[in-house]
């Protein structure tokens, strides 16, 4: 199975704070890298596709990079509905798995 | 409007069994494959189960292997998940959610899941 290694696993940070997570596969995935989003109590949502592609209706502020083992998901100025818990997600090949997760905090 | 709703979680003794539905509208589902993914509380995310969209391909995760089954009947725009054999380190929310249309296989909709508890 292939490994999924976020970090770090929590951060702090202020409305305005640029924002960096990283996420390391255990081999190479190529570019079939998702992020998502989740809010307490909330289902995730798809942030990032393939990943540095957007999805529809996220705004401009979250952006994606990275190929083979190494990914970044990046906040450039954070907002106060960007804190949330954050999934880095391989889809290279089957069992699909999920980072531990990264909580984004005030 | 892409919506996903499940339902079928409930309390349940270990060794029981539950059968999970997620109903979609808003979308032609019999041309997406669907995922199930669980959260066990205050942890990540684990993916359990991938159906493609006509059923004739499918993939467990091993902790399910021989336990749950992925199903789909398209004609009534529904996902299922047999759960059989029912274990404490089951009990999770639920979540179905479909897969993207394009190459990258990523989960664009997800529905709001259902919780499972399995306990004597």
């Amino acid at each position: 199975d292939i490994q999924m290694t976020q970090s770090p696993s929590s951060l702090s940070a202020s409305v305005g704070d640029r924002v960096t997570i990283t996420c390391r596969a255990s081999q190479s995935i190529s570019s079939y890298l998702n992020w998502y989003q989740q809010k307490p109590g909330k289902a995730p949502e798809l942030l990032i596709y393939a990943a540095s592609t957007l999805q529809s209706g996220v705004p401009s502020r979250f952006s994606g990079s990275g190929s083979g083992t190494d990914f970044t998901l990046t906040i450039s100025s954070l907002q106060p509905e960007d804190f949330a818990t954050y999934y880095c997600q391989q889809s290279n090949s089957p069992p699909w798995t999920f980072g531990q997760g990264t909580k984004v905090e005030i | 409007e892409v919506q996903l709703v499940e339902s079928g979680g409930g309390l349940v003794q270990p060794g029981g069994s539950l059968r999970l539905s997620c109903v979609a509208s808003g979308f032609t589902f019999s041309t997406y494959w669907m995922h199930w993914v669980r959260q066990l509380p205050g942890k990540g995310l684990v993916w359990v189960s991938r159906i493609n969209s006509d059923g004739t391909s499918i993939s467990y995760a091993d902790s399910v292997k021989g336990r749950f089954t992925i199903s789909r009947d398209n004609a009534r725009n529904t996902l299922y998940l047999q759960m059989n054999s029912l274990r404490a380190e089951d009990t999770a929310v639920y979540y179905c959610a479909r897969v993207i249309i394009g190459g990258s296989r990523s989960m664009d909709y997800w529905g709001q899941g259902t919780l499972v508890t399995v306990s004597s």
